[in-house]
């Protein structure tokens, strides 16, 4: 089993609307989640960073924690085109050297 | 634009050639990474280096190589290429202070035949 598991999709949603990515984890040290976003043939970009249980927001975007579920979501709202792409979930895997554990990677595409 | 750069971004090796990846940072970041990306696995490490003259181990390390002489590039090399180690390969670096944030290359997609 991998350490985070997210479904990969692929996504499809019109625009303007709500989408829910999410991923579940197994180990419960190191507890800091990022998820990241990668357009097509281009290297992840850190989109949200959060390591608190509760929701974090940012624009259009809200992490979400359940420590207690072990369950990561990232929600969209008022998606646009410009939101395709592919989502990465993270969770840290040590502290000193601030490794980082991925899940698959969740494909989103946004139909104008 | 300040960034990590990576170098090539494409190479098609035949099997048993050997190559180096170049990553160079201008951020002044500590910790740089290696990851290699494949269809339904994820990223997953290969090596990491928490500073100049130093490298450990990741998930993925069998069949490569590491170095780190300066602080602002970390080399991956592929000793003796495997059509197994086709992947796109990304490198990262990030500093102490800036928590799990990373800052990612644009890849070098790799084709060994």
């Amino acid at each position: 089993q991998k350490e985070v598991e997210q479904d990969p999709g692929p996504l499809s949603v019109p625009e303007g609307a709500i989408v829910s990515l999410n991923c579940t984890y197994s180990n419960s040290a190191f507890q800091y989640f990022m998820w990241y976003r990668q357009y097509s043939r281009k290297g992840p970009e850190l989109l949200m960073y959060t390591y608190s249980s509760g929701n974090k927001e940012d624009g259009r975007f809200t992490a979400q924690v359940d420590k207690s579920s072990k369950y990561i979501s990232l929600f969209i709202r008022d998606s646009q085109p410009s939101d395709s792409a592919t989502y990465l979930c993270a969770k840290g895997a040590s502290q000193g050297a601030q490794k980082l554990v991925f899940g698959q990677g969740t494909r989103l595409t946004i139909n104008p | 634009n300040a960034g990590v750069t990576q170098t090539p971004k494409f190479r098609v090796l035949k099997t048993g050639q050997s190559m180096t990846l170049l990553c160079a940072q201008d951020m002044n970041h500590e910790y740089m990474y290696w990851y290699r990306q494949d269809p339904g696995m994820g990223l997953r490490l290969i090596h990491y280096s928490v500073g100049e003259g130093t490298t450990a181990k990741g998930e993925v390390p069998d069949g490569y190589n590491v170095s780190r002489l300066k602080k602002q590039n970390f080399l991956l090399g592929l000793e003796s290429a495997a059509p197994s180690q086709t992947s796109v390969y990304f490198c990262a670096s990030s500093y102490p202070a800036g928590g799990y944030g990373y800052t990612f290359g644009s890849g070098t997609r790799l084709t060994v035949v």
